[in-house]
């Protein structure tokens, strides 16, 4: 039973483009949501996190949206790199867990 | 401060065989979490681990089965592998221990079970 539901599965966007990662959850016991964005054969790596309480916030080309009412959130990659490339996930928590959404995989192309 | 380390990178293995993955928490966390990845899919939590006691699990059986030690370093067994069971295995540690906190990965552990 997946709690996050992430979409879409993949992307392609220019190089200095913006990418849009959507997520939704059930769940309104969920009171931290992480993206993580990983490598090919490495482990996922904390990009940015916000609390329910937030409705937006912003490090550097990366922002992430929070609709609560709607239960809804997604992550903006702003201005597009190559390195960019790799498969973003999201994740909701309450307690001791994560759970993920199935992964957007991100090609950026120059 | 050193990161959240993971051996061995790889391990293969047969049907019904037991296997033994380790993990060292980053320096000045108490909390182990393990996550199980299949190919192509997101991270499926199997267990936490906080000051040696074992604190929440996922929809894992029981012949998944966890260890933290006294430096809170981890161990994740599984017994009677199964194909099904071959995945990256992720360990993740986090501080500030019941309740959650960011989780920092390490690398994994590859296992395939033939």
């Amino acid at each position: 039973q997946q709690q996050v539901k992430q979409s879409p599965q993949s992307l392609i966007v220019q190089k200095g483009g913006i990418s849009i990662i959507n997520c939704a959850y059930e769940n309104t016991a969920f009171d931290y949501f992480p993206w993580y964005q990983q490598f090919p054969g490495k482990g996922p790596a904390l990009l940015i996190a916000i609390r329910p309480d937030v409705s937006e916030k912003k490090e550097g080309r990366f922002t992430i949206s929070f609709n609560k009412s709607a239960k809804q959130f997604s992550l903006h990659i702003m201005d597009s790199q190559p390195g960019d490339s790799a498969t973003y996930f999201c994740a909701a928590s309450n307690d001791y867990k994560l759970s993920f959404g199935a992964g957007t995989t991100v090609t950026v192309r120059a | 401060e050193t990161g959240v380390t993971q051996s061995p990178t790889h391990l293969i293995k047969t049907r019904g065989q037991q296997v033994t993955l380790r993990c060292s928490s980053q320096s000045g966390h108490n909390t182990v979490s393990w996550y199980q990845q299949a190919l192509g899919q997101g991270p499926q939590f199997i267990f936490q681990y906080y000051r040696e006691e074992e604190n929440g699990r996922g929809n894992f059986p029981p012949r998944f089965s966890g260890l933290q030690f006294p430096n809170y370093s981890s161990e994740l067994n599984v017994n009677a592998l199964e194909l099904d069971d071959s995945a990256l295995y992720l360990c993740a540690s986090s501080q500030g221990g019941l309740g959650l906190d960011t989780q920092y990965f390490g690398p994994g552990t590859r296992l395939t079970v033939l």
